[in-house]
């Protein structure tokens, strides 16, 4: 079965600072998405990541596709208060539209 | 363009009860998902439509249930609810095939509460 786990589950940081978030999956699997999604939202698009090495960058946010160590990553850099929320990693199994999801890393960004 | 749209926003249902949940997808997508989010599970594929046919399934019990339209949409039912089922439930569109093209794109949600 396919499962994904990402850490940390809280993060708490200062603005201005750099973290990374990480994002593992058990099983094969050729497309990985990481979202966002704010207290008594939907969730929200960040970066849909479809091969080895694939590295996409949004602002201050920049995710990257290892699928040989099935990891993800998704980079905050010189981080802002409006970046607080929660972020989600999920993986499809391979052909099939079935997402399956991590725990979520909430994440807080103080003044 | 229209995003994904559920209805409805709110729901509040007595144990024992059935409710029916709708979503109507992006013009063009053929796929829809669903899901249900709660704070103990998290965020849990129930299954997906693509053309009117499950392709995918979840690990939930057979009082979820769906369907999709021609046009696309698609509802999702549950029957003899319990206070379990009180959670988020969010659709997600997409335009369903392999390759590029695969972002799903979810809808604001239906909150189910049983009492």
């Amino acid at each position: 079965e396919l499962k994904v786990e990402q850490n940390p589950l809280f993060l708490s940081m200062q603005e201005g600072k750099n973290y990374t978030i990480y994002c593992n999956y058990s099983t094969t699997s050729d497309r990985l998405y990481w979202y966002r999604q704010d207290p008594g939202k939907s969730l929200e698009s960040l970066f849909v990541l479809l091969s080895n090495g694939a590295v996409k960058q949004e602002g201050r946010l920049m995710a990257s596709l290892d699928t040989k160590a099935r990891l993800s990553t998704l980079h905050i850099t010189a981080a802002v208060h409006d970046l607080s929320a929660t972020y989600f990693c999920a993986v499809d199994r391979p052909y099939n539209n079935d997402m399956r999801f991590g725990a979520g890393t909430r994440l807080t960004v103080k003044p | 363009k229209a995003g994904v749209t559920q209805t409805p926003r709110y729901l509040i249902k007595t144990r024992g009860q059935q409710v029916t949940l709708s979503c109507s997808p992006i013009s063009g997508h053929r796929s829809v998902s669903w899901y249900q989010q709660t704070p103990g599970q998290g965020l849990q594929f129930l299954f997906e439509y693509f053309s009117e046919t499950q392709r995918n399934k979840g690990n939930f019990p057979g009082r979820f249930s769906g369907r999709q339209f021609s046009n696309s949409r698609s509802e999702m039912n549950v029957s003899t609810l319990e206070l379990g089922d009180s959670a988020l439930y969010l659709c997600a569109s997409s335009w369903g095939g392999t390759g590029e093209n695969t972002e799903a794109f979810f809808g604001q949600g239906t909150r189910l509460t049983v009492v």
